[in-house]
């Protein structure tokens, strides 16, 4: 089965410009996540979906990040405007549930560099 | 708060050596735990989870881990380190929908 799909790979920008990843987890699951992964630390979670409608973003800087998962399937997260600090490995996962023991499946990742 | 600790940055060893990396989380009900492994450039790929049973838990590559609660740890252990192996270890916790990573320990490995 395909994994979790996740474009661009990378991106460089400057900062206060936007940007743009998009995600299309494993068809099927209906739970997806994005994560931010500085160098040198853990993934962090940023945003839960359950199909389309959110679970839990208590993590999200909304005041420049903005994510959606229309029709419950692909998603997308927006940086505007990009901060310095935004600089990380942004990953998206996928789980069947949205259950405690359910594994998630991640992408591979974009890579974010802001100058 | 909840947390997870992974006391070491990072780790060498050499091939064929075994392996103990180290993992303690700071939620005092049995959560669900996991270890992820992250080599270069790729995403995070499951090693082995635990929710409940028995405690020593076997996963994929020929790793293993024992869940303790009185020590609040859940350890990774493989007897045979090969050079594959070299990649970033992240232990996790999800206790009522919120996941939380440890900051990860690297793994080196010498041929």
């Amino acid at each position: 089965e395909a994994g979790v799909a996740q474009s661009p790979r990378y991106k460089i920008i400057e900062k206060r410009q936007s940007v743009a990843f998009w995600c299309n987890p494993i068809s099927g699951h209906a739970t997806l996540y994005w994560y931010q992964q500085i160098l040198g630390q853990g993934p962090k979670l940023l945003i839960q979906f359950q199909n389309n409608g959110v679970v839990d973003d208590s993590q999200l800087p909304k005041d420049r990040f903005s994510a959606e998962r229309l029709k419950g399937v692909d998603s997308t997260l927006k940086i505007q405007p990009a901060k310095l600090e935004d600089s990380a490995v942004y990953l998206c996962a996928s789980s069947l549930e949205f259950q405690s023991q359910e594994t998630q499946y991640f992408g591979p990742g974009t890579r974010l560099l802001v100058l | 708060a909840q947390s997870v600790t992974q006391p070491d940055i990072h780790i060498t060893v050499s091939e064929g050596a075994s392996l103990e990396l180290r993992c303690n989380y700071s939620y005092g009900a049995t959560p669900y735990l996991f270890w992820y492994v992250q080599s270069p450039g790729q995403g995070l790929q499951l090693l082995l989870k635990y929710f409940s049973g028995d405690t020593l838990v076997q996963g994929i590559k020929g790793f293993e881990a024992e869940f303790k609660r009185s020590q609040s740890s859940f350890n990774l252990r493989k007897p045979s380190v090969h050079w594959s192996d070299a990649a970033e270890y992240f232990c996790a916790h999800n206790y009522g929908q919120n996941f939380v990573f440890g900051p990860g320990t690297r793994l080196s490995v010498l041929p």
